[in-house]
């Protein structure tokens, strides 16, 4: 059974419509993130949640808001989105506070904004 | 800066042969590692970690990877590739940001294996 939900595997949207990308773990982790990967380029870090509380915020742009109604939920809100937008949207879980431990990945959200 | 570099974007070998993927690392404070596999259309998976010790790591499926303070690298080794081996693999840098963490990636290895 996966750990970590994603909801939805693949979405087309057109640009400046909004959409919301939905995660859920099923890990007891009090850490959440976000993270994306665009074509050509590393993974990169966006958010990350503790105990519901953002912690840090990587994303230059305010269209990409994360919401935490549930402690084991961090769905990423995107408005006005734009084609650069498209690009795969991972959501993690962790232990909080500690260097060393683990982080489980979701299988991703692909994103394709036309 | 902190920073992953992996300099081969792309390796080939044939099945049954040895391999090893390069990564070197920027930061100046304790290293953390990761190394991560993507498989096609999926979820990262973690191989191994090292974070003290015995800087030789074992990881899944044959694994290992060892640590090299004085070369700020961390490579991935296995004796015997599989053609299930073929995958994307990344060399991941793990901070500490408050009461959560960051991962630095670096940009990834595509590993084909060959019959």
């Amino acid at each position: 059974d996966p750990k970590i939900i994603q909801k939805p595997k693949y979405l087309v949207a057109v640009t400046g419509s909004e959409k919301i990308l939905i995660c859920e773990q099923y890990l007891g982790h009090n850490a959440m993130y976000w993270y994306r990967q665009s074509a050509k380029k590393p993974l990169e870090f966006m958010f990350s949640y503790s105990y519901q509380k953002l912690m840090d915020n990587q994303t230059a742009s305010s269209r990409f808001q994360p919401q935490s109604s549930k402690k084991n939920h961090l769905d990423l809100q995107i408005t006005a989105l734009k084609p650069d937008d498209s690009a795969t949207y991972f959501c993690a879980s962790s232990h909080p506070g500690t260097p060393n431990s683990d982080y489980t990945f979701g299988s991703g959200t692909r994103l394709l904004v036309i | 800066a902190q920073s992953v570099t992996q300099p081969d974007a792309r390796v080939t070998v044939s099945e049954g042969a040895s391999l090893q993927l390069r990564c070197k690392y920027s930061y100046s404070g304790t290293p953390y590692l990761f190394w991560y596999v993507q498989y096609p259309r999926q979820g990262l998976q973690l191989l191994l970690k090292y974070y003290s010790g015995d800087p030789v790591v074992q990881g899944v499926n044959g694994f290992e990877a060892e640590f090299s303070k004085s070369n700020s690298s961390f490579h991935l080794r296995k004796a015997s590739v599989h053609w299930s081996d073929s995958a994307v693999y990344f060399c991941v840098l793990s901070l500490i940001t408050g009461n959560t963490g960051k991962l630095i990636f670096g940009l990834g290895t595509t590993l084909q294996v060959q019959p």
